[in-house]
């Protein structure tokens, strides 16, 4: 079945540094997710990316898909302390197998320190 | 307010002890999915309802039951818990669109099991 690797696992930042976290499928994506959750939150959805190539900002987060539809990442600039949390990227599989089904990495544990 | 409400935040049961979690939306949502989350493997899906009446699995359905008769709600069923379903369990909702695109996910609040 479809995986989705998610990449680094933990990173710890000095306040003002820039962080990425990468996304990885194994098949072919019909779109990607983003969710950012707060320690002791829920998931929060932030962006949702369907073409390809397709690059998306919202402030100091910039969020990728890859040309193959296969591949995301989201960029924090100069990351402050309310960045702390678990970034989830949750991919759609463009197969059709399991129709409507989101796949989610298992997520970047961000860690800022001031 | 747009909001996916479960019941109850906190369980902690006994071995074998059948337990119902309850999910709501007043989204009007067609999708509907439980998750559960444990440390290092992220949010594993375990079951799904594309609308009332149709359900399937995830990947990690064994030891989970899940019946949708209305379109609102969604109750996750341990019919026999055991400890390794000690987690915390998200319920999600979305709108999914006619082109087959899954739409924004809005989670509830989570409930932490304990199966002792």
């Amino acid at each position: 079945g479809q995986q989705v690797m998610q990449i680094p696992q933990y990173q710890h930042v000095q306040e003002g540094e820039d962080f990425t976290t990468y996304c990885n499928s194994s098949t072919t994506l019909s779109n990607i997710q983003w969710y950012k959750q707060r320690p002791g939150g829920h998931p929060v959805f932030l962006i949702q990316l369907v073409k390809s190539g397709e690059v998306k900002k919202q402030k100091r987060l910039t969020f990728q898909f890859g040309e193959a539809k296969k591949n995301s990442s989201l960029h924090i600039t100069a990351t402050q302390t309310t960045d702390v949390g678990t970034y989830f990227c949750a991919g759609q599989d463009a197969g059709g197998t399991s129709y409507g089904k989101l796949t989610f990495g298992q997520g970047t544990i961000l860690t800022v320190h001031p | 307010e747009a909001q996916v409400t479960q019941n109850p935040r906190y369980l902690i049961t006994v071995t074998g002890k059948k337990l119902t979690v309850t999910c709501s939306q007043n989204m009007n949502h067609e999708y509907m999915s439980w998750y559960r989350q444990d440390p290092g493997l992220g949010l594993r899906q375990i079951y799904y309802s594309m609308n009332v009446e149709v359900t399937d699995k995830g990947d990690v359905p064994e030891g989970y039951k899940v019946s949708r008769k209305e379109k609102r709600n969604f109750p996750l069923i341990l019919e026999s818990p055991s400890p390794n379903q000690t987690s915390l369990y998200f319920c999600a909702s979305s709108k999914f669109l006619k082109t087959g695109v899954n739409t924004e996910a809005f989670f509830g609040q989570g409930t932490r099991l304990t199966v002792v």
